[in-house]
């Protein structure tokens, strides 16, 4: 089966950093998704990893280390529109692109 | 990226109908489709998995005789709730994969109310 943590609710300052961490124990292992979620809406895509280190995207930043089971998401100069729900979803190796999410981080940006 | 189309995005139905939606891919052909459920403040649980001309996979927990799952053709899936119940009221999200996508897009979701 397959485990995914990540804390529930986080607030950051307009402006500042803020990382958003998400642990994970599967049995078989075929990238890592990062993705966004506002109230009453669909996620949307913001990041896949499958090899270790790390992808920058523009604000976003996500992290990867399959040794430790482990992602961050680091989102820089926050905007007020970044409020919304951060999701960790791992994809497992069993073919079908099977997608498991965490139970998403809330975050709240504050002025 | 590729787009998926959800239909409808919300309803509102009786106890004991049953409420069929649509999940299209517009411009990939979708080999794999994955539908979710969403309750308030929690995270996506995922309810099965189709693939074009296949039975579905149900996850654990999901009844296949509530939840119907028909993925007929490369660009349609449809999920009936039959004879639903105010509990079954959730925000159900498809997400469809192309045979060559790592990331599986999703459409917008419906919000199904059930009184």
């Amino acid at each position: 089966g397959q485990n995914i943590d990540q804390p529930t609710e986080m607030t950051a300052t307009e402006g500042a950093i803020v990382q958003i961490n998400c642990t994970y124990q599967t049995s078989g292992f075929n990238g890592l998704f990062w993705y966004q979620q506002h109230a009453g809406e669909a996620p949307t895509f913001l990041s896949y990893n499958v090899l270790d280190g790390l992808e920058e995207k523009g604000r976003f930043s996500s992290f990867l280390s399959r040794s430790k089971g482990y992602s961050y998401l680091l989102l820089k100069e926050l905007q007020m529109k970044d409020s919304a729900s951060y999701l960790c979803a791992v994809m497992n190796s069993g073919g079908y692109q099977k997608v498991t999410f965490g139970t998403g981080t809330k975050l709240q940006v504050i002025p | 990226g590729a787009v998926v189309s959800q239909h409808p995005s919300w309803v509102i139905c009786k106890s004991g109908t049953s409420v069929k939606i649509e999940c299209r891919s517009l411009d990939f052909q979708a080999t794999t489709m994955f539908w979710y459920r969403q309750f308030p403040k929690q995270s996506l649980m995922l309810m099965a998995t189709s693939n074009e001309g296949s039975k579905a996979t149900y996850e654990q927990g999901v009844e296949k005789d509530k939840f119907l799952i028909n993925h007929a053709s490369l660009t349609l899936s449809t999920l009936t709730v039959t004879s639903a119940h105010p509990e079954d009221s959730s925000f159900y999200i498809c997400s469809a994969a192309g045979k060559f996508n790592t990331e599986a897009f999703f459409g917008q979701g419906t919000r199904l109310t059930v009184v």
